[in-house]
């Protein structure tokens, strides 16, 4: 139980193109997604929270405009890189915590996705 | 901001050997998490200990949490080469998100 996948798993895109990433909890509903970007050797970095039905809780330094997040039900949330440009390339991670889940949160995380950008 | 710092960043051992990794963060938590990385792939949870724990225990992996320090370490006994990894600590806290630690690059050696 508690499978998070991801889709795609890699993405290459021209410069300038928006790529669109999407994150389902496959076995358990997940009021709550989180976003996260990963340099090379670097370790994860939060960009946002994501609140089913309601607006992205983004971090201090993510543009909201530039990460557009949508989570439209218990399963499924969406991040979309706009205009993409090389910086953004990085390994997109996510992650879900169960609707039911106690106090102490674990979350589950996606296999993660790998975006190059020309 | 990544609140939690690791130590070592890199550790070489040999196969059967224990490997110990540190993780120190600054603010007051509700749990503490421990997750694995093979490279380039997703993370994999292995361990989560409370705030009012202080110690765990997972087949070869052992937690402890010292609140008063501000600290955890992660202990995995008798390594294989299949351990070979990056390893993060994550605080939790109530607010349910989670705060990377830098990692800890774990290369064991057949």
């Amino acid at each position: 139980g508690a499978v998070v996948s991801q889709h795609p798993s890699w993405v290459i895109c021209k410069s300038g193109t928006s790529v669109k990433i999407e994150c389902r909890s496959l076995d358990f509903q997940a009021t709550t997604m989180f976003w996260y970007r990963q340099f090379p050797k670097q370790s994860l970095m939060l960009m946002a929270t994501s609140n089913e039905g309601s607006k992205a809780t983004y971090e201090q330094g993510v543009e909201k405009d530039k990460f557009l997040i949508n989570h439209a039900s218990l399963t499924l949330s969406t991040l979309t890189v706009t205009s993409a440009h090389p910086e953004d390339s990085s390994f997109y991670i996510c992650s879900a915590r169960d609707r039911l889940a106690g106090r102490y949160n674990e979350q589950f995380f996606g296999p993660g996705t790998r975006l190059t950008v020309l | 901001s990544q609140q939690g710092e690791e130590d070592p960043q890199a550790l070489s051992i040999q196969e059967g050997e224990n490997a110990t990794m540190n993780c120190s963060y600054k603010t007051s938590i509700n749990n503490l998490q421990w997750y694995r990385q093979n490279s380039g792939r997703g993370l994999v949870h292995l361990i989560l200990i409370r705030s009012n724990e202080r110690e765990k225990h997972s087949g070869r992996l052992r937690v402890t949490l010292d609140t008063s320090k501000k600290s955890s370490s992660l202990l995995i006994t008798a390594s294989r080469a299949a351990d070979t990894a990056s390893y993060f600590c994550a605080t939790g806290t109530s607010g349910s998100r989670l705060t990377f630690g830098e990692g800890t690059q774990l290369t064991v050696n057949p």
